[in-house]
């Protein structure tokens, strides 16, 4: 069945260490996106990708990379320089601009850097 | 980036009451979409709303796209015990990249 899954659903780490988190879909959506939620928090946008081998920042990317070397994954890397990297992630995918583009979610990944 | 006021920020009701949450923007959205998490699990997609002043409804929930474009609100009715959740709502603007701007969601808890 398709959907969009993240693995894993838990992940510890110590700090200092990079960890990678990922996500994959097989909806056929050329658009995926890394989300950051904090306890009693919104959803804060680390980084896009709209199209295959393409990137972008969001609003909190400082710390994170990212790469987007086939369409149906897109890798979040959590980096020692991420001051703060205890929280949910979430990936989410849509069609993309060529349609009304609504965004689907996965299932998250919390991580707690210990 | 820009901002959204989701209120109220939590909810205590009874079941079978009905529940009016809202979000407003400084600034227009061409599409509004209200999700519903529930706890250690992704958004899931509730309803979506393309045009202004649009009114759309899936099953007990109703939503509304305000004329401005620059708000909308999510009703439940009758609510039931699995109602329980976080509800967000995102604006998108297509000018943006068709980024989401979330509200800070609104917690809504129901006793039986």
């Amino acid at each position: 069945d398709g959907g969009i899954t993240q693995s894993p659903k838990y992940l510890f780490r110590k700090e200092g260490q990079n960890v990678t988190l990922s996500c994959e879909q097989n909806l056929n959506h050329d658009a995926m996106y890394w989300y950051r939620q904090d306890p009693g928090q919104g959803l804060r946008l680390i980084y896009y990708s709209q199209i295959v081998n393409d990137f972008q920042k969001g609003d909190i990317a400082e710390g994170y990379s990212v790469s987007r070397e086939k369409k149906e994954s897109f890798p979040l890397t959590v980096t020692s320089a991420q001051k703060n990297p205890t929280a949910f992630y979430l990936c989410a995918s849509s069609i993309g601009p060529r349609g009304t583009d609504t965004q689907y979610f996965g299932p998250g990944t919390r991580l707690t850097v210990l | 980036g820009q901002q959204l006021n989701q209120s109220p920020q939590s909810m205590f009701i009874q079941e079978g009451e009905d529940v009016s949450m809202n979000c407003t923007s400084s600034s227009i959205f061409n599409t509004w979409l209200w999700y519903k998490q529930d706890p250690g699990e992704g958004p899931v997609l509730l309803i979506a709303l393309y045009k202004a002043g649009e009114l759309t409804s899936n099953g007990r929930l109703t939503a509304q796209f305000g004329i401005t474009r620059k708000d909308s609100f999510l009703n439940i009715s009758a609510s039931i015990p699995s109602d329980v959740g976080i509800y967000f709502c995102a604006g998108q603007l297509r000018n943006a990249g068709n980024m989401l701007t979330f509200g800070g969601g609104t917690r809504l808890m129901v006793k039986p």
